[in-house]
């Protein structure tokens, strides 16, 4: 099982303000999922990278895929109260093996 | 198809009862995954099924538990006398398989919140 680490653990910022959340490990990905979880549901899938050095945006949301496929970073522009949650990224290989997320809360 | 449905919502328990989870895939995905859930970390992998072959089992999973998807659509998790360390958020999420590059996408459900008082 890959081991991965994400960081921050916590970030709080005010709504309009920008941020990034990070995904790392010490093998390679084969691919990497980001998802977002949302307080009492399951978590909901935002993007999937697979080649190295890949960009994917998603409206606001910016997801980079390291050249080596061992660290990915989801970047957030002018952040609302709605992307308030737990953002997870996850190594999949026929199975998905997550980190331990990072609580974001924008305040409003 | 609503997506993955999963019940009960929400079960509290008393130490030593046994429960049971239930969860109904997206009904064309032929692959169904139980994780669960603590306060502050990630999901973390129990086992999964590719129609009804259970294919693996993690060490997370004693042999208190045990699941079962006996005509390869629903699946049931059986938690046998519960201890409160098994008081945890249990998801559900199905797939297809991925086939050459491209990757399985998951659908999870919302998860059954277990409670062991």
């Amino acid at each position: 099982t890959q081991l991965l680490e994400q960081s921050p653990q916590f970030l709080s910022i005010q709504e309009g303000e920008n941020l990034t959340v990070y995904c790392n490990s010490s093998s390679v990905f084969s691919s990497l999922q980001w998802y977002r979880q949302e307080p009492g549901e399951g978590p909901v899938l935002l993007v999937t990278v697979v080649t190295g050095g890949e960009v994917k945006k998603l409206k606001r949301l910016t997801f980079q895929f390291g050249d080596a496929r061992k660290d990915s970073s989801l970047h957030i522009t002018a952040a609302q109260p709605g992307d308030t949650g737990l953002y997870l990224c996850a190594s999949h290989d026929y199975k998905l093996s997550f980190g331990a997320g990072t609580t974001v809360t924008v305040r409003a | 198809d609503t997506g993955v449905s999963q019940n009960p919502r929400h079960k509290i328990t008393k130490r030593g009862q046994n429960v049971t989870f239930r969860c109904d895939p997206i009904s064309e995905h032929n692959r169904l995954y139980w994780y669960r859930q603590t306060l502050g970390q990630g999901p973390e992998f129990l086992t999964y099924f590719q129609n009804e072959a259970q294919l693996e089992k993690s060490r997370l999973l004693s042999d208190r538990f045990s699941a079962e998807r006996p005509k390869g659509s629903f699946s049931t998790l059986e938690i046998q006398r519960t201890e409160q360390g098994d008081s945890a958020m249990y998801l559900c999420a199905s797939s297809t398989v991925g086939t050459g590059i491209r990757v399985d996408g998951y659908t999870f459900g919302s998860g059954t919140r277990l409670t062991v008082v």
